[in-house]
């Protein structure tokens, strides 16, 4: 079975700092990669998504991320983090073998202190 | 809708009690998902859904519980002789199209179920 994992379950770091955070998986096929975040009170919303091309994903709020095959890493990054980037992270993978589900790492919560 | 919505947003239940927690995905969207997010934990799959069937059900975690969906629309998740480690947030999502994740999910607020 699928599995992914995030190396980092709290992050704290100040405004204007880099931030990247972990993500692997475990799965040898074609993978599709995401990136979901849930701010504080609300919904998990979509940050970014990888299906083929430029290894190289960029999403909302100035994230990218970067699919590195040879070590079935998907990390995320942004140069200069805001107070408004708290938020816990989720990385999640849809393989083509499990069908259409999403299996997500247990995530990172990161606070951005001003 | 313009969203996914879940109803109750919390739901406080005794122990041994059945609840019943609802997701109205967004008009259109074939396939629903139901997950966990318990304390600390990461999301668990639950089951899905393509139209009213359920292709999936692998990670409903015991015969309490069980979903249906309707119309190919609104879906309800019911857990049966509740349990206090069922307190988790339920989360639906819904997806355009049968490949829900090479879409990606747009996700409901939860439910906050408690069970004491």
């Amino acid at each position: 079975a699928q599995s992914v994992s995030q190396h980092n379950h709290h992050v704290i770091l100040s405004e204007a700092a880099s931030l990247e955070l972990g993500c692997n998986y475990s799965y040898g096929g074609t993978v599709n990669l995401f990136w979901y975040v849930q701010y504080p009170g609300q919904h998990l919303q979509l940050l970014l998504k990888y299906f083929s091309g430029d290894p190289l994903v960029k999403g909302i709020k100035g994230f990218e991320a970067e699919f590195i095959k040879s070590k079935f890493s998907f990390n995320l990054r942004k140069p200069s983090v805001q107070w408004s980037d708290t938020a816990e992270y989720f990385c999640a993978v849809n393989a083509g073998a499990a069908g259409n589900k999403l299996t997500f790492g247990g995530g990172t919560r990161v606070l951005v202190k001003p | 809708g313009a969203g996914v919505s879940q109803s109750p947003s919390n739901k406080v239940t005794e122990k041994g009690k059945d609840v019943e927690l609802r997701c109205d995905p967004i008009s259109g969207h074939t396939a629903l998902y139901w997950y966990r997010q318990s304390l600390g934990q990461g999301l668990e799959f639950l089951i899905y859904f393509q139209g009213n069937s359920a292709p999936d059900k692998s990670g409903l975690p015991s015969d309490r519980f069980s979903a249906e969906r309707t119309g190919g629309s609104v879906s309800t998740l019911t857990i049966q002789r509740t349990q206090q480690e069922d307190s988790a947030v339920y989360l639906c999502a819904s997806s355009l199209g049968g490949a829900g994740g090479n879409y990606g999910y747009t996700f409901g607020s939860g439910t906050r179920l408690t069970v004491v």
